[in-house]
């Protein structure tokens, strides 16, 4: 399976964009066998889908409900990685960010990354 | 949404014992598409199973998962020290949902 480093800031302020980069390794960004997903666990412990971005003859996005309005997920082919932001944080969105990948399934990982967001 | 309901939330268990998790959905999941997860501290999860029953790459054989329709558990045969930790369950059949977990802990 591919390796997924994350890499991106891990404080900030109620109202500022969140934006986290997953450069991944042993993998194409263009994989036709899977997704390149963002999942968020709460400090209480619980997993949250956000999103994924894939690429079957076009690129593909898909949101959860939750977070629609403020995400965006990108890819830069150039570079192998994906991206994400996510605007207008509250203390609600603290949280240890993954990017992940697989079929469905996830079977790679990035390290995560504890994000916290507070005056 | 395909709501997740892992139970119970807390086992306490001690090592050689057989454990039975299980996963409940809220309504019927394809057996192609649930997957389960083990995370321990300050890890990030990782992969046991997926559709219902394959064993992800490198899992041994004492991790095992059953079930159909809204029904599915994940069985681990002998309880090894390693195995101490938090088990999720997942779908990935309409957009993708995670329970919250079964902490196993030693007894």
């Amino acid at each position: 399976q591919a390796q997924l480093q994350q890499s991106g800031p891990g404080l900030l302020q109620p109202s500022q964009t969140l934006s986290l980069t997953c450069a991944i390794s042993g993998d194409s960004v263009f994989s036709n066998s899977g997704a390149w997903n963002w999942i968020r666990q709460s400090p209480s412990g619980g997993l949250e889908w956000l999103g994924r971005t894939y690429y079957r003859s076009r690129w593909h996005t898909d949101y959860a409900l939750s977070v629609k309005s403020r995400m965006t997920i990108n890819s830069d082919t150039s570079k192998n990685q994906i991206s994400m932001q996510l605007n207008s944080v509250t203390p609600d969105d603290t949280a240890v960010y993954y990017c992940a990948g697989g079929p469905g399934a996830f079977d790679s990982w990035g390290q995560g990354t504890l994000v916290t967001v507070s005056s | 949404e395909i709501v997740l309901t892992q139970s119970p939330g807390t086992l306490s268990l001690s090592p050689g014992e057989r454990v039975t998790l299980s996963c409940r959905a809220s309504q019927s999941v394809p057996t192609t598409s649930l997957a389960w997860y083990q995370q321990k501290f300050g890890q990030a999860p990782r992969l046991l199973i997926y559709g219902t029953s394959s064993r992800a790459t490198g899992i041994p054989d004492k991790f095992s998962g059953s079930g159909s329709g809204t029904d599915f558990t994940l069985t681990i045969s002998r309880l090894e020290p390693e195995d101490f930790a938090v088990y999720y369950c997942q779908q990935y059949f309409t957009s993708l949902t995670f329970g919250g977990g079964t902490k196993v802990e030693i007894k």
